[in-house]
């Protein structure tokens, strides 16, 4: 099993509707929870980021975490075009500090 | 502020040349990392760094080399280069151990041919 699992897509969705992007994660001990968007030829971006159970909301964006279930979603309501792009999913690496990252979900939202 | 800066932002490398890729950072930040990511696919990191004179092999080291004499500095080494590391590179680093954002560098795209 890979340590951080996205699923590719890409995701299609209208605009207005809403985006659901998930990940799993392998390591019990991972205890930081990042959503990244990264545009085409950028670099990653920060855009949620969650550590304890429970919902998180930030304006359109909500990230979900499940600790018991290994299981981290963000949820994009009213999806408009400006956020097609790839989303990556990161998880802190216990001990050592480093960020794996997810393979990313290719989100686009058609006008 | 500058954040995390890279040079340079394109490269092309003939098979076994070599080439160091910069990375520096402004924000006193402990913690930096390398990352390649390619086509369609998610950053694997390649080594990280907790503090000066500290580094530690990623998830795919093989090829490259790296150093940190000071907090700024952090940079990639590529000894030898194969078709194999034709990639985008990202430095990132870290304020802290767990709860805090990766700023990203630009990205250095590469191609050995």
């Amino acid at each position: 099993q890979k340590e951080v699992e996205q699923n590719s897509g890409p995701l299609s969705v209208p605009e207005g509707a809403i985006a659901s992007l998930n990940c799993t994660y392998s390591d019990r001990v991972s205890q930081s929870f990042f959503w990244y968007r990264q545009y085409s030829g950028k670099s990653p971006e920060l855009i949620m980021s969650i550590y304890s159970n429970g919902d998180k909301e930030d304006g359109r964006f909500t990230a979900q975490l499940n600790k018991a279930s290994q299981y981290v979603s963000l949820l994009i309501r009213d999806s408009q075009p400006s956020d097609s792009a790839t989303y990556l999913c990161a998880v802190n690496k216990g001990s050592q500090g480093n960020l794996i990252f997810g393979k990313g979900t290719k989100l686009s939202v058609k006008p | 502020n500058a954040g995390v800066t890279q040079t340079p932002k394109f490269r092309i490398l003939k098979i076994g040349q070599s080439m160091t890729l910069q990375c520096a950072q402004d924000m006193n930040h402990n913690y930096m990392y390398w990352y390649r990511q390619d086509p369609g696919m998610g950053l694997k990191l390649i080594y990280y760094s907790v503090g000066a004179g500290i580094t530690d092999k990623g998830e795919v080291p093989n090829g490259y080399n790296v150093s940190r004499s000071t907090t700024e500095d952090f940079p990639l080494r590529l000894e030898l280069a194969a078709p194999s590391q034709t990639s985008v590179y990202f430095c990132a680093s870290t304020q802290g151990l767990y709860n805090t954002e990766a700023f990203f560098g630009q990205g250095t795209r590469l191609t050995v041919v």
